[in-house]
């Protein structure tokens, strides 16, 4: 999506830590998503905010700050399995629309041993 | 479990044929939404609906109709394929609850290539 930005990539060992940063603009925000996508899968859902603050689920983590237009999704303790595509949606509620979601491009994260 | 299944994982079109491709979720969501994913582009919203015979363009409808005559079955028909349709197709579903997150379920993906 023209207005969610993710950086492409990121590499990070098995067991260490890796931040990934989503920024937005939107006219109507109602929601901030995270998905994960293995390759040649579909995306499953990871993690949603709607406040502001942190969300912890396991080894995975979200932030969000609406007044900043930014969230970012933390993956602690990496394993291998973790390299995969990680995509920034956001829900947005316009006058003559409910639910339409725009998607980051996604992030690469590639676990090395 | 949700379960949001597409007509065909892998489909080769010629240019200029209409393609249909379907999707049926199983858990009486009431939102259903069709996406592209190309390299780079990331998901893009072709159409979306949010009740039966309701429908909203999203951002690439171009080229695009859809269809949805029952709540668990959303259509997505090219009305005369071209080759800048070749793409990941992704059907997805979700709810419409007051309170939650009414996150999406996404079927597997139906690979087009039109030639």
């Amino acid at each position: 999506g023209q207005n969610i930005d993710q950086p492409t990539e990121m590499t990070a060992t098995e067991g260490a830590i890796v931040q990934i940063n989503c920024t937005y603009q939107t006219s109507g925000f109602n929601g901030l998503f995270w998905y994960q996508q293995h390759a040649g899968e579909a995306p499953t859902f990871l993690s949603y905010n709607v406040l502001d603050g942190l969300e912890e689920k396991g080894r995975f983590s979200s932030f969000l700050s609406r007044s900043k237009g930014y969230s970012y999704l933390l993956l602690k303790e990496l394993q291998m399995k973790d390299s995969a595509s990680y995509l920034c949606a956001v829900r947005e509620l316009t006058t003559d629309s409910w639910g339409k979601f725009q998607f980051g491009a996604g992030t690469q994260v590639v676990v090395t041993p | 479990d949700v379960k949001v299944t597409q007509s065909s994982r892998y489909l080769v079109k010629r240019t200029g044929e209409k393609v249909f491709l379907e999707c049926v979720q199983d858990m009486d969501h009431e939102n259903m939404f069709w996406y592209r994913q190309d390299p780079g582009l990331g998901l893009r919203l072709i159409y979306f609906s949010y009740d039966v015979k309701m429908k909203e363009k999203g951002d690439i409808p171009e080229g695009y109709s859809v269809s949805r005559e029952k709540k668990e079955r959303f259509s997505l028909i090219l009305e005369s394929a071209s080759t800048n349709q070749t793409s990941m197709y992704l059907c997805a579903s979700s709810s419409l609850k007051l309170q939650g997150a009414n996150e999406q379920y996404f079927g597997p993906g139906t690979r087009l290539t039109v030639t």
